[in-house]
């Protein structure tokens, strides 16, 4: 069965610092992988898209990661704003992936305090 | 362009009523989908359309509906609304489906069900 898990679940840090957070996937065949913001009340808005080549994408603040052979991404936040805080989730894409091809991770909710 | 609009914001139900949530989208997307988000869950999809006419099932579509008549709206219908589908309702749209181009989501319907 597809998957993704997040990692952490929850983060807090401090403003001004940087964090990472993981996504791990047992998805198969892999299409591409793509990672949304979610804030409070509102929808995901996607942040950036990666495909199979492609190991490094950078969206402003946000840099993702791919490693396709351990199936592993990452979302590096540099220099964090309290506008940061939000839900960060990672998604793939694959043929067997549900009706529309999606897996959802669960997210990582994130908090930036002052 | 408004994007992806969703009617209406929050709803309360009492457990057997039947209620439509509206989702219209101005940007000639082919593809529009449900979603539901719950507590420490994924987005689960509920019902897709890949073009006007056309719907399929998604992984939770039991107690819901939808129907396509235009290519900009796609609204979900409860039939009997019970308390397990008290959830955050997502309409998304996307030009074509597969999860190469962007997912637009709306910015969700709250539903509580008494």
């Amino acid at each position: 069965k597809n998957q993704v898990e997040q990692s952490p679940q929850s983060l807090i840090i401090l403003e001004g610092k940087n964090c990472t957070l993981q996504c791990n996937y047992t998805v198969s065949p892999f299409s591409n992988l793509r990672w949304y913001k979610q804030d409070t009340g509102r929808g995901p808005v996607s942040l950036t898209i990666m495909t199979f080549s492609e190991n490094t994408k950078s969206n402003g603040r946000y840099t993702a990661t791919l490693d396709a052979d351990t199936k592993q991404s990452s979302l590096h936040i540099t220099a964090s704003q309290l506008s940061d805080s939000a839900s960060y989730i990672c998604v793939v894409t694959s043929a067997g992936g549900g009706a529309d091809g999606l897996t959802f991770g669960k997210g990582t909710h994130l908090i930036i305090q002052p | 362009n408004a994007g992806v609009t969703q009617t209406p914001k929050f709803q309360v139900l009492k457990t057997g009523q039947s209620m439509t949530l509206q989702c219209a989208q101005d940007m000639n997307h082919e593809y529009m989908s449900w979603y539901r988000q719950d507590p420490g869950m994924g987005l689960r999809l509920i019902h897709y359309s890949v073009g006007a006419g056309i719907t399929d099932q998604g992984e939770v579509p039991n107690g819901y509906n939808v129907s396509r008549s235009t290519t900009e709206d796609f609204p979900l219908r409860l039939l009997s609304a019970a308390p397990s589908q008290t959830s955050v309702y997502f309409c998304a749209s996307s030009a074509t489906s597969g999860g190469g181009v962007e997912q637009f989501f709306g910015p969700g319907t709250r539903l509580t069900v008494l």
